[in-house]
């Protein structure tokens, strides 16, 4: 069966550095791929969508990158501020709307 | 403003009572979401439905049961079958029909069995 796997360990940087958070997917290619945050106790947030035949999508400081031959996507977070400490989590979905399947998450923590 | 609305936020209940969970939305989506979150595990679904009156199981539905009688509502009872109910849960509606099926959730809320 299909799996979603984000890195569990927590990603450490420094402010102003660049973060880079990994999505990696076993099997079939998924139609797209998607980008949540989640703060503590609060529901996710939809952040990017990236499609299979799209290789970058870019808003504002965040850039997703979706890689077919390796079978990952790529979450960069440009810049990054203590403001972007949350967790992560991709999802994707293979064509029909119904169901999405996410990642456990990666936490990542901007430092001044 | 727009928006889903889970309550209550906490709930605590004593094993072998059912719990019923409740999510509103007024973003006029067709499609509504019960998820499941555990530390260390992603979100896991437990059911969906896609229009008013007709509701599919999800991957982990053994123990919860749903309704979805109008449009802007559908709650989740979490029955005494459950054998491990304490979690956070998360409710999401999207719009039927998208390929892109982006989630829009609400606040979550955390049930504890004492």
């Amino acid at each position: 069966s299909q799996k979603i796997e984000q890195n569990s360990e927590a990603l450490n940087i420094q402010e102003g550095k660049t973060a880079t958070l990994t999505c990696n997917y076993t099997n079939y290619s998924p139609a797209y791929l998607q980008w949540y945050r989640q703060d503590p106790g609060r529901g996710p947030v939809f952040l990017l969508l990236i499609r299979e035949n799209e290789k970058e999508k870019r808003k504002e400081r965040l850039k997703v990158t979706f890689d077919t031959t390796l079978k990952q996507s790529l979450f960069h977070i440009t810049a990054s501020q203590p403001a972007d400490s949350a967790t992560y989590l991709c999802a994707h979905n293979t064509g029909t709307a119904s169901k999405l399947t996410f990642g456990t998450g990666t936490r990542l923590q901007v430092t001044l | 403003d727009g928006g889903i609305t889970q309550s209550p936020k906490y709930l605590f209940r004593k094993e072998g009572q059912n719990v019923t969970l409740s999510c509103e939305q007024n973003l006029n989506h067709d499609a509504m979401y019960w998820y499941r979150q555990d530390p260390g595990q992603g979100l896991r679904l437990i059911y969906y439905s896609q229009i008013v009156n007709d509701f599919q199981k999800g991957d982990i539905a053994e123990g919860y049961s749903v309704s979805r009688e109008k449009k802007e509502s559908f709650p989740l009872t979490v029955t005494s079958a459950q054998k491990n109910p304490t979690a956070f849960y998360l409710c999401a509606s999207s719009t039927r029909g998208a390929d892109t099926g982006e989630l829009f959730f609400g606040e979550g809320s955390r049930l504890t069995v004492l």
